[in-house]
C-alpha cells in the first residue's frame, strides 16, 4: 500500500531564506504528484503537478522536483517570506483512476 | 467565476443524525472526490466518482453515502453509523481521474 511522508513536520525560517521541503514515497509507480499548500481551517490550493514523465516543474518562487525511481519529491522555495507560512502538502496518484494519497504536511513558519 | 463551492461553512448536529455536505462544481469535471481531514491524520479519501451516476469507495467509506446524479454535484451524506464524524471534509475536482486535483474551501462538521 502507497504511504506518502514528509519531513520535516514543522519548519521556522526567517524571511529571505531559501528552503527545501521533502516528501517521500513507498511504491514508485505513480501517475503524478502534487504539492498544495493549505492555509488553517481553509481547503487546499494546487501549487504545483509533476507528471511521471517530468524530472520537475516549476511556478515563480517554487521548484518542484521528482524522482521516481527513489521515491522522492522536493519543494524548493525561494527567498522565503511572510505570506509563505502555511501547511505544504504532498500527494500522489498511483494507477490511473484512483485518487490522491497525501502525506501530512509540513508546517511552514516564515518570520520577517 | 469558476471553481468549486461547498455549504454551509460551518455545520453542527447532535449525534443520531445524518447530515449532507454540499458540492458544486462549475469546471466541467469529470471526476469529483470527497475527502477527510481530522488534525495529525492528513487527508484520507472517502469517495470518489469518475463520471455520473457511478462512485467508488476510498479508505474510509463506512458510515457516508455519496450520489453523482449531476454532473456539477456530488453531494455526501455522513450518516448515523459514521463513529467519529466531527472532521474538517474536503471536495475536490479533476478534468479526468488521475488529472491536477481542485479543493473546495471545506466543510468543519462537529456532532455533539
Amino acid at each position: 500500500k502507497q504511504e506518502v511522508t514528509q519531513i520535516p513536520a514543522a519548519l521556522s525560517v526567517p524571511e529571505g531564506e531559501n528552503l527545501v521541503l521533502n516528501c517521500s514515497f513507498t511504491d514508485s509507480a505513480i501517475y503524478n504528484l502534487q504539492w498544495f499548500r493549505q492555509d488553517p481551517g481553509k481547503g487546499l490550493t494546487s501549487l504545483l503537478l509533476i507528471q511521471s514523465s517530468q524530472r520537475e516543474q516549476t511556478s515563480g518562487r517554487l521548484n518542484a522536483s521528482l524522482d521516481k525511481s527513489s521515491g522522492r519529491s522536493t519543494l524548493y522555495i525561494a527567498a522565503s517570506q511572510p505570506g509563505d507560512s502555511a501547511t505544504y502538502l504532498c500527494a500522489v496518484t498511483g494507477q490511473a483512476g484512483t485518487a490522491l494519497i497525501f502525506g501530512k504536511g509540513t508546517t511552514l513558519s516564515v518570520s520577517s | 467565476d469558476g471553481g468549486i463551492t461547498q455549504s454551509p461553512k460551518y455545520l453542527f448536529r447532535k449525534e443520531g443524525q445524518n447530515v449532507t455536505l454540499s458540492c458544486e462544481q462549475n469546471l466541467n469535471h469529470d471526476a469529483m472526490y470527497w475527502y477527510r481531514q481530522d488534525p495529525g491524520q492528513g487527508l484520507r479519501l472517502i469517495y470518489y466518482s469518475q463520471i455520473v451516476n457511478d462512485f467508488q469507495k476510498g479508505d474510509i467509506a463506512e458510515g457516508y453515502s455519496v450520489s453523482r446524479e449531476k454532473k456539477e454535484s456530488f453531494p455526501l451524506t455522513v450518516t448515523s453509523a459514521q463513529k467519529n464524524p466531527t472532521a474538517f471534509y474536503l471536495c475536490a475536482s479533476s478534468i479526468f481521474a488521475d488529472y491536477e486535483q481542485y479543493f473546495g474551501p471545506g466543510t468543519r462538521l462537529t456532532v455533539t
